[in-house]
């Protein structure tokens, strides 16, 4: 099964600061088969990103997704309030469906 | 409005069996596609299983399940059930029903319930 690393693990940033998390695959990633979740404390994920780098219904354009083979980006611009949480990506290119073991982004 | 609400979480002793359901309403429950998702405490997220459309109603598990956990639908309730035997320690977690997107050729997950505590110990 492919394995996702995400790095860092912690991300102290402030409001209004720029994000970069990244993904990295053990293996390729067939067809860019990338998505990206937020999870915040005792919430649902929620879909943020699929196909690597389209946005999902009613994600902000302040999220944008990148990469392809075995490295991908989440990057989020101007930090708002409500984005302090944490990150997974999940690939879908190859079975078993497996996901990073997440980042979370903090406030400084 | 898409709404997907699981139940039947519990306390559990180890090799006990529970059953977990998930009403999904706002969608056409006949040709979605259903996945379960858990995530232990204070860790990461990690599939489980899922069934496919009424018309194929195909199911695969993730390795760790296979042969304990069995997911069926009722189509006359708009319901996914998640039937869990021989349950251990490391099941333990809140575990999520979830539809497989379209947008995603059904492999990633759009819609989320808020989850259900299963709880796994002597």
């Amino acid at each position: 099964e492919i394995v996702l690393t995400q790095s860092p693990g912690t991300l102290s940033l402030s409001p209004g600061e720029s994000a970069t998390l990244s993904c990295r695959a053990s293996q390729s990633v067939s067809g860019s088969y990338l998505a990206w979740y937020q999870q915040k404390p005792g919430q649902a994920p929620r879909l943020l990103i699929y196909g690597a780098s389209s946005r999902a219904t009613g994600i902000p354009d302040r999220f944008s997704g990148g990469g392809s083979g075995t490295d991908f980006t989440l990057t989020i611009s101007r930090l708002e309030p409500e984005d302090f949480a944490v990150y997974y990506c999940q690939q879908y290119g190859s079975s078993p469906r497996t996901f990073g073991q997440g980042t979370k982004v903090e406030i400084k | 409005e898409v709404q997907v609400v699981e139940s039947g979480g519990d306390l559990i002793k180890p090799g006990g069996s529970l059953r977990l359901s998930c009403a999904v309403s706002g969608l056409t429950f006949s040709d979605a596609w259903m996945s379960w998702v858990r995530q232990a405490p204070g860790k990461g997220l990690e599939w489980v299983g899922r069934v496919k459309d009424r018309r194929s109603g195909a199911t695969d598990y993730a390795e760790f399940v296979k042969g304990r956990f069995t997911i069926s639908r009722d189509e006359s309730k708009n319901t996914v059930h998640l039937q869990m035997d021989s349950l251990k320690t490391e099941d333990t977690g809140v575990y999520y029903c979830t539809h497989e997107s379209s947008v995603c050729g059904g492999e990633c997950f759009d819609f989320w319930g808020q989850g259900t505590l299963v709880t796994v110990s002597s």
